[in-house]
């Protein structure tokens, strides 16, 4: 499976700021996704990262709120704007399809996450 | 239609017994059902998959059966020990189109020493 970093690990933010998350992975992938995960809870899908074009929100996700960029095939970014409280939850990257591997689209593999937390 | 039902919500099993994880889900259309594990502080790893061409799916001391017409899915710890206790999430995806997930909703084990 590829390995997926995320910086930072975990940040501590002010109310109306906004905070950019990165998520890197070792080879190259077809497929990233960005994740929230608020405490205790299960996961939540924000947004399908397209290299190359916008990102596929879901619903209750808007791009103003969370802008996705993804330059390429092994990196992509999730900014959380205008934060707010409801906004401390941990955040994660997934990736699936590996080039020139036999892993199947579906199996998607998850970064160690970053954790927000918004004052 | 989407929805992945998970129970029991938490779990407490006594070491060398075996944990139960049920989920069922309602759209025929899913493909894939993934099982991941999640310990505090790190991201989900993916433990065992099926699909729905087979009824079980064994991995060491992991199994998945499936139950088609039932349109349910469980994981079966076998022997637990207390290196198992973490959170584990059931999902479901489509393989054509986004392959996005549709999480269960978690289901904490504690294994008892």
């Amino acid at each position: 499976s590829a390995v997926i970093s995320q910086k930072p690990s975990r940040d501590i933010c002010q109310r109306g700021t906004s905070l950019t998350i990165q998520c890197q992975v070792d080879s190259q992938v077809t497929m990233m996704f960005w994740y929230r995960q608020q405490p205790g809870q299960s996961l939540t899908l924000i947004a399908t990262a397209n290299q190359g074009s916008e990102a596929t929100y879901e619903s209750g996700f808007v791009i103003d709120k969370f802008p996705i960029s993804r330059p390429n095939l092994t990196f992509s970014t999730l900014t959380v704007s205008n934060m707010s409280p409801e906004d401390s939850s941990i955040y994660l990257c997934s990736v699936a399809g590996g080039f020139g591997t036999s892993a199947l689209l579906n199996e998607q593999f998850f970064g160690p996450g970053t954790r927000l937390t918004v004052l | 239609q989407q929805q992945v039902k998970q129970s029991p919500q938490s779990l407490i099993v006594q070491k060398g017994g075996i944990s139960i994880i049920n989920c069922a889900y309602e759209n025929t259309a899913f493909d894939y059902f993934p099982w991941y594990q999640q310990f505090p502080g790190k991201g989900p790893a993916l433990l065992i998959a099926i699909r729905p061409d087979v009824s079980e799916k064994k991995e060491g001391r992991f199994t998945i059966s499936f139950n088609k017409s039932a349109k349910q899915f469980s994981l079966h710890i076998m022997d637990s020990q207390p290196g198992d206790s973490a959170t584990y999430f059931c999902a479901a995806s489509l393989s054509s189109g986004t392959y996005k997930y549709i999480f269960g909703t978690g289901t904490r084990l504690k294994v008892l020493a």
